[in-house]
């Protein structure tokens, strides 16, 4: 089952506009961490917000910021006054599991890829 | 300037040859990851080192073998590969023990299998 389901294959904003990517998740774990990497075409994967399950404020990073709503199951990214340099897929990801000693995998959804128009 | 270094940054191989990946990381983390990504597709998981144990393998075939010397470097030692294996291939490092900890991501070595 899709753990991670991003439904925005595609999406445009002019410059200087805010823009909201959608993310949902499927998890029975109550302990969790959520995060966005943004990817440009270049290929490097660039961390940038995370979300924990037992956080009662919404991450923010800058012009970055995580609308979570823990029962709607999902983490949405919204990237407030838009820059060309903001071109990019973006991933969405997960991390479930309490401390267990060892690491946990990140599981990425399918990826919206942002055009940022003049 | 990241903070986890790939080399080669390309790499061009023959299905006989054999080669090395490798990721070096000075973050000071004690968990390292090795992801393959298709053109178009999220990374995937392969291999998962916690303390320089291999701790997860994704059913990764025997073609592609991991090794961790020491808790900064990461090897992914390529052998008989088919075309179907090109692919960025990125390594990733994180603090094992927290799992809202990001993972730190390398620029990746694009691989392409002739």
């Amino acid at each position: 089952a899709q753990k991670i389901t991003q439904t925005q294959p595609g999406m445009f904003v002019q410059e200087k506009e805010a823009v909201t990517l959608d993310c949902t998740y499927d998890t029975s774990d109550p302990s969790y961490g959520l995060f966005w990497y943004k990817q440009p075409s270049s290929g490097e994967m660039i961390f940038l917000i995370y979300q924990g399950s037992y956080d009662q404020q919404n991450a923010t990073e800058g012009r970055y910021s995580l609308n979570f709503q823990k029962a709607r199951k999902s983490a949405n990214l919204v990237i407030s006054a838009s820059q060309l340099g903001d071109s990019a897929m973006y991933f969405c990801a997960m991390r479930e599991g309490r401390y267990t000693g060892t690491a946990s995998k990140l599981t990425f959804g399918t990826g919206t890829r942002l055009q940022v128009t003049l | 300037d990241t903070e986890v270094t790939q080399t080669p940054k390309h790499l061009v191989m023959g299905m006989t040859n054999k080669k090395s990946l490798k990721c070096e990381q000075h973050m000071g983390h004690r968990a390292m990851y090795w992801y393959k990504q298709k053109a178009k597709k999220p990374p995937e998981l392969m291999f998962v080192y916690s303390y320089e144990k291999l701790s997860i393998n994704e059913s990764v075939p025997s073609r592609f073998s991991p090794e961790c010397p020491n808790s900064s470097l990461l090897n992914l030692h390529l052998h008989a590969l088919q075309p179907e294996d090109s692919a960025l291939y990125l390594c990733a490092s994180s603090q094992p023990r927290d799992r809202v900890s990001p993972l730190h991501f390398g620029n990746g070595t694009r691989l392409t299998v002739t």
